[in-house]
């Protein structure tokens, strides 16, 4: 299956600051990425879907102006959570699918804590 | 509408013995199904995917899937259940959407335990 990376695999941030997270595909062309956040012992939550060169399309609840995401090219798209908030602190996982197909495939997340 | 009910929250077995995970569907349409497993503080990884042309699956690790439509399941199972399987495990349901996209429906997740 493909490759998905996530960077970084874990991040500290004080409340009020932003924050990255990268989320490349290292061997396939992403047209669509999907970014999630998973608290402790539950599902996955899908936050948004991005179209490469596209806005992305955000779920209901989520903030689009707290969580941006930039799907910039076929192998990267980044999610920044701004003016971080220690209830963001959660585990952010992104996942990439191909054109036409409905395969996911997934980074290894990133776990961010907020203090 | 689409949904998927994962049975167990979780569910505990001895190694060596068999692995049952149960999961019901539902889909207006002809959907792909999955199972990933996760563990801890990990991304998902893919077991296998059924998209119409068997019903009976294998996936890796030795985990294969039934997809049985009458009874709207797709349970995940394995003969012998090694340590290493101890995780979590997703059913996963993935059907057109009404834009004309894929809608990806995860189910609440089933962790299993593996006693020595």
């Amino acid at each position: 299956g493909a490759v998905v990376s996530q960077h970084p695999s874990w991040v500290i941030c004080k409340s009020g600051t932003s924050v990255k997270i990268e989320c490349r595909s290292l061997d396939f062309q992403a047209t669509t990425m999907f970014w999630y956040r998973q608290f402790p012992k539950q599902s996955l939550m899908l936050m948004a879907t991005s179209n490469e060169g596209s806005k992305a399309t955000y779920e209901q609840g989520v903030e689009k102006d707290k969580f941006l995401i930039n799907h910039a090219s076929l192998t990267l798209s980044t999610l920044t959570v701004t003016s971080a908030h220690p209830e963001d602190s959660s585990f952010y996982i992104c996942s990439e699918t191909g054109r036409g197909t409905d395969t996911q495939y997934f980074g290894p997340g990133t776990r961010l804590t907020v203090l | 509408a689409q949904s998927v009910t994962q049975l167990d929250s979780h569910v505990s077995v001895s190694e060596g013995t068999p692995v049952l995970l149960r999961c019901n569907y539902s889909s207006s349409y002809s959907p792909s199904l999955f199972w990933y497993v996760q563990h801890p503080n990990k991304g998902l990884q893919l077991l296998l995917k059924y998209t119409s042309a068997a019903t009976l699956v294998k996936g890796i690790n030795g985990f294969e899937a039934e997809f049985k439509k009458s009874e709207t399941s797709f349970h995940l199972t394995k003969p012998s259940a090694h340590m290493s399987d101890a995780a979590e495990y997703f059913c996963v349901v993935s059907d057109l959407s009404a834009t004309g996209g894929f809608k990806t429906i995860f189910g609440a997740g089933t962790r299993l335990f593996v006693k020595a």
